[in-house]
Formats: structure tokens, sequence, C-alpha cells
């Protein structure tokens, strides 16, 4: 049963428009949620983070949104760059325990 | 500061062997996670250590081991490898809990033949 769903297993978007990377959830325990980036052939890097007292939280380009009534948080990139071409997962965990439920990631394509 | 470092990078076994795979953490971080990730998966979360203590065990078999010393640096084991243990095994390293930012290593690329 997975918990925290990426629906899209990839994403195509122009240059320097917005990506928007979508991540679902199940249980309704999870309070924290993280967003992070991973190139091929390296291990991921945390890229933002949101605790569900919270409904957004914005570094930069990046911004992530908390939906908690939908189970829902989205990772907005704007604008998108080259260098963002890579794959994107969302993890989420209940602080009280010592583990992150990953979704299975969505490949962001960005186009020149 | 030094990143989370893996060894090996690669690793070639034989179906029924067994293998070590070795984490050094960023220096100060006490918890190390490990995970599974294969083609087209998520990252299978293994299991958490924090001061030597296993606080947390994902769903694989008993086959899946691992340990943490005193220096934090931690092992992972896996008995009697069979070809779906092929994967890319990443180490992650955090100050205390597991939930805030961790810090991932390159990852071991097993492959089991």
């Amino acid at each position: 049963d997975q918990q925290v769903k990426q629906n899209s297993p990839s994403l195509s978007v122009q240059e320097g428009r917005i990506s928007i990377l979508n991540c679902d959830y199940t249980n309704s325990m999870f309070d924290y949620f993280l967003w992070y980036k991973k190139y091929p052939a390296e291990g991921p890097t945390f890229l933002i983070s949101i605790s569900s007292i919270k409904d957004k939280n914005e570094d930069g380009r990046f911004t992530v949104f908390l939906n908690k009534s939908a189970k829902h948080l989205s990772l907005h990139i704007v604008p998108s760059q080259p260098g963002d071409s890579a794959v994107y997962f969302c993890a989420a965990s209940v602080m009280s325990n010592y583990q992150l439920i990953w979704g299975a990631g969505t490949k962001l394509i960005i186009k020149p | 500061k030094a990143g989370v470092t893996q060894t090996p990078r690669y690793l070639i076994k034989t179906r029924g062997q067994q293998v070590t795979l070795s984490c050094s953490p960023i220096s100060g971080h006490r918890s190390v996670s490990w995970y599974q990730q294969t083609p087209g998966q998520g990252l299978q979360f293994l299991f958490e250590y924090f001061s030597e203590t296993q606080r947390n065990k994902g769903n694989f078999p008993g086959r899946f081991s691992g340990r943490q010393f005193s220096n934090s640096r931690s092992e992972m084991n896996v008995s009697t490898l069979e070809l779906g243990d092929s994967a890319l095994y990443l180490c992650a390293s955090s100050l205390s809990t597991a939930y805030t930012e961790a810090f991932f290593g390159q990852g071991t690329r097993l492959t089991v033949v």
C-alpha cells in the first residue's frame, strides 16, 4: 500500500515556465513533508520541506504548498531552468517516527 | 565538511553470496538511514540507526541487517543474495532524527548475477 504517491512518472516543461510537481498521501498522521532532487548516479539532495502547521513554504525559485484536507502537496519551480532536469521525490514522515516514506519520483525534463 | 561516503560504489556478487556495504556519515550526524532504490520505485526504507541503536526497520526480510558503530559509521549486510537484491543502496545521515533534512551518499550499485 503506497502511502505517498507521485502519479506522474515524468513531466516536460519549457525553460522559463513554471514546473508543478504533485504528490498525494494517504496517512493523515504525516506531519512533515520534504522534497528531494536526484541526478543520475548521485544520491538525492534535499530541496525544501514543510511541516503540517504550514500551508506554504518558499525558498528562492522553489515553493511547496500543502493542502491537508486534500492530502496533497505540490512543488512549484519558477522559472524552470535546464539544471532543474532531474528526478524529484516527495517524502513524508510522522515526526515521532524515525523513517521517511517516499514517493516513486517524477522525472522533470526542462526543454530549452 | 566532508559529505556522506559510501563504499564501495559498485559491486557485483553471485546469487547466494553475502555482501557488506559501508556508510560514513557527516561528522556530527548521529542518525543513519539505509534505503533501497530499484528502477521505477521510490526509495524503500530499510532501517535507521541512532547512537548504535536501530530505531526503525522497514519491510525487508531478515537477510537484510545493519549495525552502527560508536563513531556513527554504519554497515548493512545482505546474506544469501538473490537476483532481486540488485539495486542502488543509499545511505543518508542527519543530525538527530530521520525526518529532518537528510544528506545522502552517492550510493552503492549492487548487481547480483
